[in-house]
């Protein structure tokens, strides 16, 4: 069993589309959970980056966290084509240079 | 200030070959990463250098070597490569542990 999993998509949403992503985990040491954006061909770019539970929110986007369940979440409001891309969850645990990627959610927002 | 810079973008290697994958930062970070990515397996961990001067396994070493030549500069070594070895090969860095990871454009690696 993966350490994070995350469903793969594609998923495939109307331009000003209510989107969510999510990651479950299944280590109860990961205390810093992370978004990262990814466009064809470049290399990640970090979205969000949150410690422990609860909810950060950054202009269109919020990051939520529930380590009860081992579950985060993403939400993008207003969905813009410019969202198209592939988002990856991340994780860290007691040490602190070993990230734990989820597979990544192809997300498509159609004009 | 160009961030993270890795070369080349792209090479094609034969099995068996050699080859170095370069990575350098000039945002003054203490840590590097170097990972690769295939479809459906997100990015994994290969090496990493926490500071200058220490290099530690991550998840999938095998087949892979490196050197963190100074602060900026934290390269990957394919000493015979195989064609498991095919990937996009990422570099990363970070300043400090409280903050988050920075990441190259990466290399295309395709081994025939």
């Amino acid at each position: 069993q993966k350490e994070v999993e995350q469903d793969p998509g594609p998923l495939s949403v109307p331009e000003g589309a209510i989107v969510s992503l999510n990651c479950t985990y299944s280590n109860s040491a990961f205390q810093y959970f992370m978004w990262y954006r990814q466009y064809s061909r470049k290399g990640p770019e970090l979205l969000m980056y949150t410690y422990s539970s609860g909810n950060k929110e950054d202009g269109r986007f919020t990051a939520q966290v529930d380590k009860s369940s081992k579950y985060i979440s993403l939400f993008i409001r207003d969905s813009q084509p410019s969202d198209s891309a592939t988002y990856l969850c991340a994780m860290i645990g007691y040490n602190f240079n070993k990230f734990y990627f989820g597979s990544g959610t192809k997300l498509n927002v159609k004009p | 200030n160009a961030g993270v810079t890795q070369t080349p973008k792209f090479q094609v290697l034969k099995t068996g070959q050699s080859m170095t994958l370069q990575c350098a930062q000039d945002m003054n970070h203490n840590s590097m990463y170097w990972y690769r990515q295939d479809p459906g397996m997100g990015l994994r961990l290969i090496y990493y250098s926490a500071s200058e001067g220490t290099t530690d396994k991550g998840e999938v070493p095998n087949g892979y070597n490196v050197s963190r030549l100074n602060k900026r500069e934290f390269s990957l070594r394919l000493e015979s490569a195989a064609p498991s070895q095919t990937s996009v090969y990422f570099c990363a860095s970070r300043r400090r542990v409280e903050e988050t990871q920075y990441f190259g454009p990466g290399t295309r690696l395709l081994v025939l």
